[in-house]
């Protein structure tokens, strides 16, 4: 059963349209991140949230907006994509708290901009 | 310095090689590492966590040396389906935040 969800799978936008990207979860955790991996590099971190806390890394463009309504649902908003925001879209989940704690990644959101 | 860094390869080997990757990381007070392996545009997918010194699944063994600060991934033989690219990810401990490395690509030939 899948635990991390994203939808859609893959998004096709025009330049400066702006996208939603969807992301929920059934495990009941309390973090959830948005990641951004372009081809041949590490995931890149965007944000993340603990809870309702929201947690913007120094160096995610204003572009790029998020949304937790609910402990399950966290979304993405990209105001106006630009080229070089064509990527795939990583959503993880985690659960807090010393060693053994371990990231749950979604299937992803390819995104291709137009 | 990065964080986490790794050689990001590609390590080509045959078919029932045995191959290691290692993964070195800047903050001595991480206190979690993971492997993760990633296949082409697929999201990662957490191959094995490395606790105290190491541990062990199947084919697989992971190390640490926290006195060298890296861990170490080894794959004794190697199946065409472990073809992928291999994330070393390390947390502080303290917070929520994972760092990756770049990742090492592998390709098993037969």
């Amino acid at each position: 059963d899948a635990m991390v969800i994203q939808n859609p799978r893959y998004q096709v936008t025009q330049f400066g349209k702006p996208v939603t990207l969807s992301c929920s979860q059934t495990l009941n955790h309390n973090v959830m991140y948005w990641y951004q991996q372009k081809s041949s590099q590490a995931p890149k971190l965007l944000f993340h949230y603990y809870d309702k806390d929201f947690n913007n890394e120094a160096d995610t463009p204003d572009n790029f907006q998020s949304r937790r309504p609910n402990t399950s649902f966290c979304f993405l908003d990209i105001r106006s994509p630009g080229l070089g925001d064509a990527a795939m879209y990583l959503c993880a989940t985690s659960v807090p708290g010393g060693q053994g704690d371990t990231q749950y990644f979604g299937p992803g959101t390819r995104l291709t901009v137009l | 310095r990065k964080e986490v860094e790794q050689d990001p390869g590609p390590f080509n080997v045959p078919e029932g090689a045995t191959v290691a990757f290692n993964c070195t990381y800047s903050n001595s007070a991480s206190q979690s590492f993971f492997w993760y392996r990633q296949d082409c545009r697929k999201e990662p997918k957490l191959l094995m966590s490395v606790y105290s010194s190491g541990n062990e699944d199947g084919r697989f063994t992971a190390q640490l040396n926290r006195a060298s600060q890296y861990i170490s991934l080894l794959i004794r033989d190697s199946k065409l389906s472990d073809s992928a690219t291999y994330l070393c990810v390390v947390n502080l401990g303290s917070g929520n935040q994972f760092y990756f490395g770049t990742g090492t690509s592998l390709t098993v030939i037969p």
